[in-house]
């Protein structure tokens, strides 16, 4: 079981937009602007789309955003494109000795 | 830029110690940046392992710090990961990954380790 809670799957049509959540408590998502989200296709590595709740990395489209809200973190992806489909974790650091935790992924169909 | 390519043996034998390699190009592992190993078991989700600074300081997932061991050959602009007491639950893709601005930026393409005998 994932340290973060994340929707097992969304699906958007092209041109919609969709809202993924990354639920935690207060020692990580709710304690830290340190929550990070990344895009994975299979069989390749993930990527970096959002670090520090809602900062885009440079060459990261402005389609995505990112917010929090308590103790869960957001990925908004506006405009979907085909390309999106994709699988998306979340990350946060933690004030436990774990450091660092993911959410178990959520797994992005384009209608 | 900065590059990490993961390297070692894609299969290793119950009980016994997986070591990997992950090799930074275009870029000094002496930056001020800490240096992660992230793992990720087939159809499954990602799972930190630990990480090094180029000083040596290294912090570790307390599930896997009993049998994990993280390494920096600066000499070499490389560090490297050791797993002991290996079963069919560490099989997995490993990555190497840079931590920057709280978040891994970079990451390595990953390499499948599969325990079997």
């Amino acid at each position: 079981q994932s340290a973060l809670t994340q929707p097992a799957s969304v699906s958007g049509s092209p041109g919609q937009s969709i809202t993924i959540s990354c639920t935690g408590t207060s020692s990580d998502v709710g304690g830290y602007n340190y929550v990070s989200w990344y895009q994975q296709h299979p069989g390749k590595a993930p990527k970096l789309m959002i670090y520090e709740v809602s900062n885009r990395p440079s060459g990261v489209s402005n389609r995505f955003s990112g917010s929090k809200s308590g103790n869960t973190a957001s990925l908004t992806i506006s405009g979907l494109q085909a390309e999106d489909e994709a699988d998306y974790y979340c990350s946060s650091y933690t004030s436990s000795s774990t450091l660092w935790v993911f959410g178990g992924g959520t797994k992005l169909t384009v209608l | 830029q900065v590059q990490l390519q993961e390297s070692g043996p894609g299969l290793v034998k119950p009980s016994g110690t997986l070591s990997l390699t992950c090799a930074v190009s275009g870029g000094s592992i002496s930056s001020s940046n800490w240096w992660s190993w992230v793992r990720q078991p087939p159809g499954k989700g990602l799972e930190w392992i630990g990480e090094i600074y180029h000083s040596g300081s290294t912090n570790y997932n307390p599930s896997l710090k009993s049998r994990v061991t993280i390494s920096v050959d600066k000499s070499k602009n490389q560090f490297s990961l050791k797993l002991s007491s290996v079963t069919a639950a560490d099989t997995a893709v490993y990555y190497c990954a840079r931590n920057q601005r709280r978040a891994f930026d970079i990451w390595g393409q990953g390499t499948m380790v599969t325990v079997s005998s």
